[in-house]
């Protein structure tokens, strides 16, 4: 068990609708960071938030946004969910978000599935 | 072209045979470089670190980079069944803000 946490486990939703994925990170730990992982593309980096600002952005979509809360938990919320949105999406958690110096601790995931 | 490499596999071996896993990349910035293990429908857990160039053991694992190839090979002997899962190498620059790119991930099966 990292000490990563993400609820739902599981979402089954419908083109065009609008999800929130929600993630705890490890106790003490200030960054976090969100990936997607699809059959094709593998994990793709998407956005990481340090003490509740937005850090560094990777490949993530318009219709995708996150935030950080003063409790260090993170959000992602995904809008207009097209059925090629469907995959696994993971946070990770970090001490300080210092980068490749660090090691990211990784939650179970949430399974989202779009039709 | 994929700034990492990673053979998607899947590769099949026997109980105690040694396993080796590699992965190619194109960034020369790349200083970090660390190796995931995920089991089926979890999250990847990291198993080695490595700093620059050179090798690091831990029990049967031992990682290995060659930055002059741009070339890191994850190795594992006395494979159990227990090691079958997708093996994932990552790597990332010195910079804060750079982002931790993953190869696609290679799936190991260890068959008793």
């Amino acid at each position: 068990d990292s000490g990563v946490t993400q609820t739902p486990k599981h979402l089954i939703t419908a083109t065009g609708q609008r999800v929130t994925l929600r993630c705890s990170p490890r106790s003490g730990d200030l960054s976090v960071y969100w990936y997607q992982q699809s059959l094709d593309q593998g994990l793709q980096f998407l956005i990481q938030y340090y003490n509740g600002e937005e850090r560094a952005k990777g490949n993530i979509l318009e219709r995708f946004s996150a935030q950080q809360f003063p409790d260090l938990h993170s959000e992602l919320n995904l809008s207009s969910l097209e059925l090629g949105d469907s995959a696994l999406y993971f946070c990770a958690s970090s001490p300080r978000g210092a980068g490749g110096r660090e090691t990211q601790y990784f939650g179970p995931g949430t399974r989202l599935l779009v039709l | 072209q994929k700034e990492v490499e990673q053979d998607p596999g899947p590769l099949s071996v026997p109980e105690g045979a040694i396993v080796s896993l590699n992965c190619t990349y194109s960034n020369s910035a790349f200083q970090y470089f660390m190796w995931y293990r995920q089991y089926s429908r979890k999250g990847p857990e990291l198993l080695m670190y490595t700093y620059s160039s050179g090798n690091k053991e831990d029990g049967r694992f031992t990682a290995q980079v060659d930055k002059s190839s741009k070339y890191i090979s994850l190795f594992i002997r006395d494979s159990q069944p227990s090691d079958s899962a997708t093996y994932l190498c990552a790597m990332k620059g010195a910079s804060n803000t750079d982002k931790l790119i993953f190869g696609t991930g290679t799936r190991l099966q260890v068959f008793p």
